[in-house]
């Protein structure tokens, strides 16, 4: 049974950065892009970006260019957000998905979730 | 950018059919996906590609998808169907959700 763990809740200050992490296990995780999204205190989801492990090529929604990194870890089967600059706006629950489509970042949907990573920005 | 309209709330009685809709430009030329989400849990994949389920997502659960507007629908509603549901399509630069529906069981 495929599962993604992700790294414990977060406090940060304004301007600050944070990265979370997302452990696969139970399959191959070369082989499926993992995406992050995020969502807000009582709103809707985001997508934020995504990376196909096994080539190490991320893309990045536009709204987060710059200010967001996608990286992954074959060696430990671990994807990795990070977020800067950070601002009160960034509070929010971070999400690692993988995709169901494979090794593709775009168009597919998303068959397994982490639990969430609740970020705080607060000064 | 584009842009996904769900309308905020449905509420459906217990054994009655409940459907909620997914409105876009032409959305009838992408593959919609649909997640349930419950309060204080991740998101679910319940239909992929406009009206495939994976495994684990009873047959209540349908999707369609034509000219303007993607609609899921569930048929003999429970109490445990009650959850937000979203909306996905993928459009030039990255991936586009709706902003949700609350599903409420009377």
């Amino acid at each position: 049974q495929v599962q993604l763990v992700q790294s414990g809740a977060e406090v940060k200050k304004p301007g600050s950065s944070v990265k979370v992490s997302c452990k696969a296990s139970g399959g191959t995780f070369s082989s499926y892009a993992i995406s992050w999204v995020r969502q807000a205190p009582g709103q809707g989801l985001e997508w934020m970006g995504g990376i196909i492990p096994i080539f190490g090529t991320a893309n990045y929604a536009q709204k987060f260019q710059g200010r967001v990194t996608i990286t992954a870890d074959k060696s430990t089967s671990t994807a990795y957000m990070e977020l800067s600059s950070l601002r009160s706006e960034d509070t929010a629950v971070y999400y690692c998905a993988r995709a169901l489509g494979g090794i593709t970042i775009f168009g597919t949907p998303f068959d397994y979730w982490g639990q969430g990573t609740l970020v705080t920005v607060s000064s | 950018s584009y842009v996904l309209t769900q309308p905020p709330a449905v509420s459906v009685a217990p054994g009655e059919t409940a459907r909620t809709t997914c409105g876009g430009y032409n959305i009838g030329d992408k593959s919609v996906h649909w997640y349930q989400q419950k309060p204080g849990q991740a998101p679910v994949l319940v239909i992929y590609n406009d009206r495939d389920r994976p495994s684990g997502t009873p047959d209540r659960f349908s999707g369609s998808n034509s000219g303007n507007t993607a609609t899921l629908t569930i048929s003999r509603v429970e109490a445990g169907d009650e959850a937000d549901y979203y909306c996905q399509v993928y459009d030039s630069g990255g991936e586009v959700f709706g902003g949700g529906t609350k599903l409420t069981v009377l």
